[in-house]
């Protein structure tokens, strides 16, 4: 079945610093790829998307890149800060099936020192 | 506007009790999910509402589990007799339609401990 392998954390990283959070995936379909962020006492919010392969999703400065040749959705950014601190998802979404479910990975707390 | 709300934010209940988890998706938004996040695991896909469809069940975990759904508003997530293995956050999302595109709203969650 269809699965989100990201790896594990944490990730701890001084302000400023390049960031790299890995996700590969496994599915029967084309599917769509997100990254959702939860903060620290809040709720699980879109961070950012894309729909087909060699799509680049991008927001507050991170982005992910849709590789379909090795079916990974990186995320990326290349300068911390303290308030990027919070637990990263990947997440697909394989439109081979009637629902919209995402299937999400484990989930990357990234901690941020300044 | 209003997000995504549910209730109640925690539950503590003894093995063998019922609970009703509740949530109230965004006015308009035709598609709802249930989704159950255990300690230090991704989340797990539950069931999902899309308008007057049938629902996908395919996601709950045993018979214990069941929701419903009020045509686009309330729905309630009900687990009978629960164990302790049911312990974990569950989150319930809502989206404008049911395609995979649109982005997932997600609620604060319940926080169920069975002891």
């Amino acid at each position: 079945g269809d699965s989100v392998t990201q790896m594990e954390g944490p990730v701890t990283l001084s302000e400023e610093a390049f960031l790299t959070i890995n996700c590969t995936y496994t599915a029967t379909g084309y599917p769509s790829l997100f990254w959702y962020v939860q903060y620290p006492g809040e709720g699980l919010q879109l961070l950012l998307k894309a729909t087909k392969a060699d799509d680049k999703g991008s927001n507050k400065g991170f982005e992910a890149t849709y590789r379909k040749e090795t079916t990974s959705f990186h995320l990326e950014k290349g300068s911390v800060q303290v308030s990027d601190s919070a637990v990263y998802f990947c997440a697909l979404s394989d439109h081979a099936y009637n629902t919209d479910k995402l299937i999400f990975g484990t989930g990357t707390r990234l901690q941020v020192f300044p | 506007g209003a997000g995504v709300s549910q209730s109640p934010s925690n539950k503590v209940t003894e093995k063998g009790k019922d609970v009703e988890l509740r949530c109230d998706p965004i006015s308009g938004h035709t598609a709802l999910y249930w989704y159950r996040q255990r300690l230090g695991q991704g989340l797990e896909f539950l069931i999902y509402f899309q308008g007057n469809s049938a629902p996908d069940k395919s996601g709950l975990p045993s018979d214990r589990f069941s929701a419903e759904r009020t045509g686009e508003s309330v729905s309630t997530l009900t687990i009978q007799r629960t164990q302790q293995e049911d312990s974990a956050v569950y989150l319930c999302a809502s989206s404008l339609v049911g395609q995979g595109s649109y982005e997932q709203y997600f609620g604060p969650g319940t926080r169920l401990t069975v002891t």
